[in-house]
């Protein structure tokens, strides 16, 4: 079945610094990728929706200047959480469709960043 | 818009019991996913449907388009079925972004 591979798993970083988080579909090509968020005890939130070779569409209330989005080929679609701050302390995950398995989404394994 | 509600919020059973989780849905849907996350965070698609009714294993997956319903089944649950169940909807109209429902917590005792 169609796999999406996301790393870091987990990542630690002091306040101020940037952080990149990798989602790569393995056996299919992605030319659409979907970044999402998780609070604690709550459902995901979409961020942006990534679309290959063009920019990303951010949702309302989400800075595009502090999530950046970069979706350079097919396969891989990158998170930047730029100078961080102890409140984008978070979950976050992405997910991809593959238009080949009749519109199913697979889900990264998320990442969760602790900003110190 | 599209707003979906899941029932119940928490869930606590038995080893071996049937389980049922319900969602509903206001708006015409392409698709609906089931979905299940774990402690850890990862999240697993445990069926897609767009009509009639999906078995893999002890779930049970059925959707009823016309009332706007779907049910998660677990049959002979085990502690190891314990995890958050989501259902999330998503229309190609709407730019096929999933459309979450909060989510069931799900735990199950031996």
């Amino acid at each position: 079945g169609a796999v999406v591979s996301q790393h870091p798993s987990w990542v630690i970083c002091k306040s101020g610094t940037s952080v990149k988080i990798e989602c790569r579909s393995l056996d299919f090509q992605a030319t659409t990728m979907f970044w999402y968020r998780q609070f604690p005890k709550q459902s995901l939130m979409l961020m942006a929706t990534s679309n290959e070779g063009s920019k990303a569409t951010y949702e309302q209330g989400v800075e595009k200047d502090k999530f950046l989005i970069n979706h350079a080929s097919l396969t891989l679609s990158t998170l930047t959480v730029t100078s961080a701050h102890p409140e984008d302390s978070s979950f976050y995950i992405c997910s991809a469709r593959d238009g080949g398995l009749d519109y199913g989404y697979t889900f990264g394994s998320g990442t969760r960043l602790t900003v110190v | 818009k599209n707003e979906v509600e899941q029932s119940p919020q928490n869930l606590t059973a038995q080893e071996g019991e049937f389980i049922t989780i319900n969602c509903s849905y206001s708006v015409g849907i392409s698709a609906l996913h089931w979905l299940q996350q774990h402690p850890g965070g990862g999240i697993v698609s445990l069926f897609m449907l767009s009509s009639g009714k999906k078995k893999h294993g002890r779930l049970i997956a059925t959707i009823n388009i016309q009332e706007k319903h779907s049910s998660l089944h677990i049959t002979a649950s085990h502690p190891r079925d314990s995890a958050v169940y989501i259902c999330a909807t998503f229309t190609m109209e709407y730019g096929n972004k999933l459309v979450f429902g909060a989510g069931t917590i799900l735990r199950v005792k031996s």
